[in-house]
Formats: C-alpha cells, structure tokens, sequence
C-alpha cells in the first residue's frame, strides 16, 4: 500500500514569515493530494488540493507543489499568521481508494 | 455547518462496555470513514464502507464493527471498550469514483475510557 512521510512534525515561526511541510509518498499511481488543517479541538478541513496533472496550485497565501517523479509535494504559507497555527496533515490516493495521511505537522506562528 | 454529523460528541464510559458512535453525512455521498486520532495526532484509517465493499483496516481489533443501515449512516460499534480505545473518533464521507474525491469530516467524537 501507499506510505506517505510527513516533515517537519513540529514548526514554529514568526508571524509574518513563509512555512513550509513537506510530505512524500511511494506509490506511483497515487494521482490526488489534499491538505488538511485542523485546529485545536476541532475537525480536520481541506485547505487545499492538487492532482497528479498539475504541477503547482496557489490560493491566496497557500500553495502547493507536487514532483510526481520525485514523488513528493509541499505545503507553502506564505505572509503567516497567528490563526494559521494548527496541525496539518497531507494525503495522497489514487482514484477510488482510501486516503493515506501523513503524520501531521504543529505548526506554531509566534506574534 | 452539518454536512458530516456525529453523536455523541463526548462519551465516557467504563472498561468492558459497549458503545456505539453515530454518523451521518447529507453530502449525498456513496463512500463512508471512520478514523482513529490517538493523543499524538495520528489520523488512522479504520474502515471504509460504500454499498459495495467494506475494507477493512487489518490492524483494527474485531471488537471495532461498522454498521451502516442505509448509504447516509455509518455507526461504529464498540465491544469489551479498553483502555487504549481512549481517542477522537471521526466519520468522513466522500463521492469516490469522480473528479471530487475530497473527504468532508465530522467534528470527531472523544471517546475515554475509564
């Protein structure tokens, strides 16, 4: 099955600087690759999303890079904020199958 | 925002009794999760079920059961509970098979066991 790393687990920075997670995963044919974000004592939610045919996807301060040969992709926040402190968490799976989570990353923004 | 629901939303229970959490989702989706998050953070897969096929985490004890009474609900059942039961349970759901595969969560269910 898929076997997806997650790094760094713990991340702190300060309010205004980029942060960066990066996730990789073994199996080649995994074609979709969420991001989630879950604060404190709440649910994990989509923060962003890429598929297997796009290389780089940007929403406001958050982006995402994927390498498929390389088999890894990446979370960039820029312009951080205290309200992005939370554990994300990237995914990866192929059409129809289970999603595989990373081990999730602390990230902290210092004021 | 109730797309993925679950109740209870705190169940505190003793050593050896059973418990079942509800979920329902009205995302209209055919594939439902459910996932263990330990006290480090670890989102694992327990199983997941559409009307089709029930696939099954083999590294969770049998004394974990899903029941789903119709394709909008996914109850987990819960045996002899234990001590290291003690974690978030969430429910998810997605439409698998199509372009849109995101996995929508409820708000998770902390289980102790005492």
């Amino acid at each position: 099955g898929e076997n997806v790393e997650q790094h760094p687990s713990t991340l702190s920075v300060q309010e205004g600087d980029s942060a960066v997670i990066k996730c990789t995963y073994s199996d080649s044919a995994s074609n979709y690759f969420p991001w989630y974000k879950q604060e404190l004592g709440k649910r994990p939610q989509l923060i962003i999303d890429i598929r297997s045919n796009v290389g780089e996807k940007k929403d406001q301060r958050i982006a995402v890079t994927l390498n498929k040969t390389a088999k890894h992709f990446s979370l960039h926040i820029t312009e951080t904020q205290p309200e992005d402190s939370a554990v994300y968490f990237c995914a990866a799976s192929r059409a129809g199958n289970q999603f595989y989570f990373g081990t999730g990353t602390s990230l902290t923004v210092i004021p | 925002d109730t797309a993925v629901s679950q109740t209870p939303k705190y169940l505190v229970t003793q050593m050896g009794n059973d418990k079942s959490i509800k979920c329902e989702q009205n995302l209209g989706h055919d594939t439902m999760y459910w996932y263990k998050q330990d006290s480090k953070k670890f989102l694992k897969i327990m199983f997941s079920y559409n009307n089709k096929e029930l696939i099954i985490n083999e590294t969770v004890p049998n004394r974990f059961s899903p029941k789903s009474p119709d394709k909008a609900h996914l109850n987990l059942h819960i045996n002899s509970l234990e001590l290291g039961d003690s974690a978030v349970y969430f429910c998810a759901s997605s439409q698998v098979g199509q372009s849109q595969e995101t996995q929508y969560f409820g708000p998770g269910t902390r289980l102790l066991v005492l």
